[in-house]
């Protein structure tokens, strides 16, 4: 059974990154046939998907941060992070990492992180 | 961008009630259509994926349809742990969520 767990700090300054990392078990992080999302949920609305990448090199961000996001992967560890930068109040959302399957005919998040809250506050 | 609309955005029903939510994509995105449920403070789970296809542990009860641009995701009798919210989510291109249908009672 593949578990995904978030971790990072529940707060953030204005101006500054988001960093979070989110560990997984139950499985290799280096299969080819996964994508690694983050999708963030603002207080009581929706979901919105920040990106994805994958460990063949696939990687694809929302247009609307691409300019702010990073993610990377550590394999040795068997995690991924995601760096959000400049951030501001608009950014205090629950977040949360989830496995694609990719490589499956009809793409979807089957594996869920269980969410963190990172609030941007001066 | 593909846009994800859901209807309604809420919607009130009573146990053993027949529940139709739609979702319509801004283009034909085939069968690249995913439904979730979310209940407060959880994260999403995976109901439906491929438009019509049932997860793994999802009890038959929940259906999924359609193809192209019109997508339906129905509860055959409404029962108390389904008192959620509901998105649906396109993977043809990049990935998009709609905004979510509350089914309360």
């Amino acid at each position: 059974q593949v578990q995904l767990q978030e971790s990072g700090p529940g707060l953030v300054k204005p101006s500054q990154t988001l960093s979070l990392t989110c560990s997984v078990s139950g499985g290799s992080i280096s299969r080819g046939d996964y994508y690694w999302s983050w999708i963030r949920q603002p207080p009581g609305k929706g979901l919105e998907w920040i990106g994805y990448f994958s460990f063949s090199g696939s990687t694809l961000y929302n247009p609307s941060l691409k300019s702010r996001v990073i993610m990377s992967v550590d394999t040795s560890k068997n995690h991924f992070s995601l760096e959000l930068s400049f951030v501001t109040a608009a950014d205090t959302a629950v977040y949360y990492c989830v496995r694609d399957t990719s490589g499956a005919a009809r793409p979807r998040f089957d594996y869920w992180g269980q969410g963190t809250l990172v609030t941007v506050s001066s | 961008d593909i846009q994800m609309t859901q209807s309604p955005s809420s919607l009130s029903a009573s146990i053993g009630d027949r529940v139709t939510i739609t979702c319509r994509a801004s283009q034909s995105i085939s069968t690249y259509l995913n439904w979730y449920q979310q209940k407060p403070g959880k994260a999403p789970k995976l109901l439906i994926y491929a438009a019509s296809s049932l997860q793994s542990g999802v009890p038959s009860r929940f259906s999924g349809s359609g193809s192209g641009t019109d997508f339906t995701l129905t509860i055959s009798s409404l029962q108390p742990e389904d008192f959620a919210t509901y998105y649906c989510q396109q993977s043809y291109s990049s990935r998009t969520f709609g905004q979510g249908t509350k089914v309360d009672i």
